[in-house]
């Protein structure tokens, strides 16, 4: 199963949105909705910010947001923060029944 | 609050075993689907396995990489999960975090801190 493509970097200015794109295949992200994204800070755990494609966790941000369309899911971040400055990594529920994560991209909150 | 905190990491040599535990609290431990995820320094994250909960079969499914070699398995009377790693290799070296399932699909609510596993000679 190869890992799921995200653009290595990303960065944005304070306010503005970005989006990080997420691209898999027909056999996880196309097939199952059962897409997933973490935030990761250096040193620390990932923490869940968005499931099942766009379902935020309670206490999670409401700026935090994500989307799917044919094998590529999203997640955008609107009215970017320092604090959001991170690494992210989307996963997604595959047809063999295991789990397959993005490289991860690295936002830079300028 | 749940919580999730592994346990066993340390310093092994390539071809040698090691033992990983996780302990949980804070759920229904009985029912949960637990996943191990491992990071290489400084690089992205990697799914190890996941056991399924005794009611859902117990199943356990393994990524490519690792199956043959690791095992996990769990024992509900003291809420823990355990991922048993044998014939270690230099790519092994990773932090290994556990990991609640709260669906059944991945959706990996809570982490553990991680503990760090480093293979060297």
């Amino acid at each position: 199963q190869s890992a799921l493509t995200q653009p290595a970097a990303v960065s944005g200015s304070p306010g503005q949105s970005i989006a990080i794109s997420c691209i898999g295949t027909n056999s996880d992200v196309g097939s199952y909705n059962y897409v997933s994204w973490y935030q990761q800070y250096p040193g620390k755990a990932p923490k869940l910010i968005i499931s099942d494609v766009n379902n935020r966790p309670s206490g999670v941000s409401t700026r935090f947001s994500g989307s799917k369309s044919g094998n590529t899911a999203s997640l955008t971040i609107s009215g970017l923060q320092s604090e959001d400055e991170a690494d992210y990594y989307c996963s997604s529920y595959t047809s063999s029944s295991t789990l397959v994560f993005g490289g991860g991209t690295k936002l830079t909150v300028l | 609050e749940v919580q999730v905190v592994e346990s066993g990491g340390g310093l092994v040599k390539p071809g040698g075993s090691l033992g990983l535990s996780c302990t949980a609290s804070g759920f229904k431990f009985s029912d949960a689907w637990m996943s191990w995820v491992r990071q290489a320094p400084g690089k992205g994250l990697e799914w190890v396995g996941r056991i399924k909960s005794r009611g859902s079969g117990g199943t356990i499914d393994y990524a490519a990489r690792v199956k043959g070699r690791f095992t996990i398995s769990r024992d509900d009377t003291k809420t823990t999960v355990y991922l048993q790693m044998n014939s270690l290799n230099i790519e092994d070296t990773a932090v290994y975090y556990c990991t609640w399932d709260s669906s059944g699909y991945y959706r990996l609510a809570k982490w553990g801190l991680g503990t760090l596993v480093t293979v060297s000679s």
